[in-house]
């Protein structure tokens, strides 16, 4: 089975950094993903780790350790348009992902 | 250039009723996704499917539900006799051939069923 853990919820302030974390227990492995849901809306794809270490995207960035079974997705500068639902998700073959259940992130002025 | 396109995207339903949700993938997308988003959960894989073919449906409860995507036309997502515990989110993902293993999935808005 899949186990896939993340907050629930996490406020930051404008221009501030916030680190979301994600540690799973999967009998396999083909990847990381963490994708980005605004309320009512698609989840829309951020990044994809399968190696170890650290994914750059502009403000945003992705980090996996697959040994210890962890990520992060760390997103700097924080914009008000940034208050979603971070998904952080995992394939376990070549097309299923399980998702955690989401961490919603708010951000104040 | 469409995305993912989903309708109903609402759809109200009485117990016993049927519901139907129709999912047309990104042009050029061969393979389609369907998962469901219970409130304060995360999206459950329901089933894997390409053209006239279903891949993997174990994500699908063993009765009422059923999926299919025929050569032409939208995939469809049935489920019949539709009881409260069904009320949820269905989002539909379309990939290309390969690409699903990347987590290059397109997501539709999905469709929220509530069932009274």
């Amino acid at each position: 089975g899949q186990n896939i853990d993340q907050p629930t919820e996490m406020t930051a302030t404008e221009g501030a950094i916030v680190q979301i974390n994600c540690t799973y227990q999967t009998s396999g492995f083909n990847g990381l993903f963490w994708y980005q849901q605004h309320a009512g809306e698609a989840p829309t794809f951020l990044s994809y780790n399968v190696l170890d270490g650290l994914e750059e995207k502009g403000r945003f960035s992705s980090f996996l350790s697959r040994s210890k079974g962890y990520s992060y997705l760390l997103l700097k500068e924080l914009q008000m348009k940034d208050s979603a639902s971070y998904l952080c998700a995992v394939s376990s073959n070549d097309y299923k992902l399980s998702f955690g259940a989401g961490t919603t992130v708010t951000v104040r002025a | 250039n469409a995305g993912v396109m989903q309708n109903p995207r609402h759809l109200v339903r009485r117990r016993g009723q049927e519901a139907r949700l129709r999912c047309s993938p990104m042009k050029g997308h061969s393979h389609v996704y369907w998962y469901r988003q219970l409130p304060e959960e995360g999206l459950k894989f329901m089933v894997y499917l390409q053209k006239e073919n279903i891949i993997d449906e174990s994500g699908m409860p063993k009765e009422r539900f059923s999926a299919e995507f025929p050569k032409e036309g939208p995939s469809i997502l049935r489920i019949q006799q539709v009881v409260r515990g069904d009320s949820a989110a269905y989002f539909c993902a379309s990939s290309r051939p390969g690409q699903g293993a990347t987590g290059e999935l397109f997501f539709g808005e999905g469709s929220r069923l509530t069932v009274l």
